[in-house]
């Protein structure tokens, strides 16, 4: 089935460590995003990418960092910078960006917390 | 300013009555529109998505649209206790059509 996997579902991190989160998607979906989300809080954009080889800042990209080699693949790097890591981190997919019609579609997320 | 704002609620109806959830968005560019529901813990799931004015129907499901007004609803027909979710309004940016622009989400209580 197609979808999009990330992993892992829950991780810790320990102070000045940098952790990095996976996603990957097999819907050959060209854009991808990463959001963060707090309790009680809406999504909030961290980074996406058009393309391979390609990404863009969004509205809260300190202290996080990406890398988009294969279109499968946008993993999310959270370094030792972003002081207050503890969320819901969620992956997105969607056919191409002029595609105005295309919803988001979601992995299943990954729980961050510090040690 | 917001670029989607809804209301956080929550909002509570009894089993079998309509829920209805508002969305308001300020890039009046948008064209796509989309309802998530997201259950504690969980990851968002599609509901219904709307990109022409006026009203479209899935199931107990009706979304409807009024781009002059710039807003965006949500009618949850027999509302059911499963029905009990936070519900996000996506809208896709016009200026930015590579960004969707997510709401804080409506928490709603259906009562058994």
């Amino acid at each position: 089935d197609g979808g999009i996997t990330q992993s892992p579902k829950y991780l810790f991190r320990k102070e000045g460590q940098n952790v990095t989160l996976s996603c990957e998607q097999n819907l050959n979906h060209d854009a991808m995003y990463w959001y963060r989300q707090d309790p009680g809080q809406g999504l909030r954009l961290i980074y996406y990418s058009q393309i391979v080889n390609d990404f863009q800042k969004g509205d809260i990209a300190e202290g996080y960092s990406v890398s988009r080699e294969k279109k499968e693949s946008f993993p999310l790097t959270v370094t030792s910078a972003q002081k207050n890591p503890t969320a819901f981190y969620l992956c997105a997919s969607t056919n191409p960006p002029n595609w105005d019609n295309q919803p988001q579609h979601f992995g299943d997320g990954t729980r961050l917390s510090i040690l | 300013q917001k670029e989607v704002e809804q209301n956080s609620g929550p909002l509570s109806v009894p089993e079998g009555a309509i829920a209805s959830l508002n969305c308001t968005y300020s890039d009046r560019g948008s064209q796509s529109f989309f309802w998530y529901r997201q259950y504690s813990g969980k990851s968002p799931e599609l509901i219904m998505s709307i990109y022409s004015n006026g009203d479209k129907e899935d199931g107990r499901f009706t979304a409807q649209l009024n781009k002059a007004s710039q807003y965006v609803s949500l009618l949850i027909r027999d509302s059911q206790p499963s029905d009990s979710a936070t519900y996000l309004c996506a809208v896709k940016g016009g200026y930015n059509f590579n960004k969707f622009y997510f709401g804080s989400g409506t928490k709603l209580n259906v009562k058994p």
